[in-house]
């Protein structure tokens, strides 16, 4: 079974409107947790990385969250651009595997429509 | 500042036929290096990793090898391609640290069909 899940699996979203996606994990002990953005046909890229001490961080108009009492997170993109239309998937890494072992979730695919 | 480059970037073979991919890094020294396997809808495979020249670990059984023959390059590879090989390739690079916060490093990726 995955330990990282992500919701929705796709969404459409209007120009300018803003949207919430979802990773629940059960990886554990747990170190961090990574928001990826991957175009189309291209590699992912990072938007954040937060520790377990860290509760909100943002890069631009992505903003993640991390409760890791109840092991959710969440990434909240403002104001929309058509640009932002790609998969954001969630890496969870856990803080007793080596450095190869990290749990990826399989997207949430975004498109943004003018 | 440190690039990665991946290729080619499509590629179509026949079954039974070999492959090669290359990855190389630039503006580093003994980066970690890893291969993925994405496969639609589904999240990243981890296939294979390498901490140093010539040690290659395996995550899963598979048709694909690995190859670290310098520093800065990863080579995936199979004697004999089968249909199941299919999917995107992407190679990437880490600077390790105990935490684990380090940041991952992705290529463009490679796509691989196989007929």
């Amino acid at each position: 079974k995955n330990q990282v899940e992500q919701s929705p699996q796709s969404l459409i979203i209007l120009e300018g409107k803003n949207c919430t996606l979802q990773c629940n994990y059960t990886v554990s002990p747990f170190s961090n947790l990574r928001w990826y953005k991957q175009d189309t046909g291209r590699g992912p890229v990072s938007l954040t990385i937060m520790t377990f001490s860290e509760n909100t961080k943002s890069n631009g108009r992505y903003t993640a969250t991390l409760d890791a009492d109840t092991k959710q997170s969440s990434l909240h993109i403002t104001a929309s651009q058509l640009s932002d239309s790609a998969s954001y998937i969630c890496v969870v890494t856990s803080s007793g595997d080596s450095w190869g072992k990290l749990q990826f979730g399989a997207g949430t695919q975004v498109v943004v429509t003018p | 500042s440190q690039t990665i480059h991946q290729w080619p970037a499509t590629l179509v073979q026949p079954v039974g036929s070999p492959l090669s991919l290359e990855c190389t890094v630039e503006g580093t020294s003994n980066p970690n290096l890893y291969w993925y396997r994405q496969a639609a809808g589904r999240g990243l495979q981890l296939l294979f990793y390498s901490v140093g020249i010539g040690q290659i670990s395996s995550e899963v059984p598979q048709n694909l090898s690995a190859s670290r023959p310098q520093d800065r390059q990863f080579i995936l590879s199979s004697k004999k391609l089968l249909l199941s090989d299919s999917g995107f390739y992407l190679c990437a690079w880490s600077v390790f640290n105990p935490q684990n916060t380090g940041e991952l490093f992705f290529g463009e990726g490679s796509r691989l069909t196989v007929l």
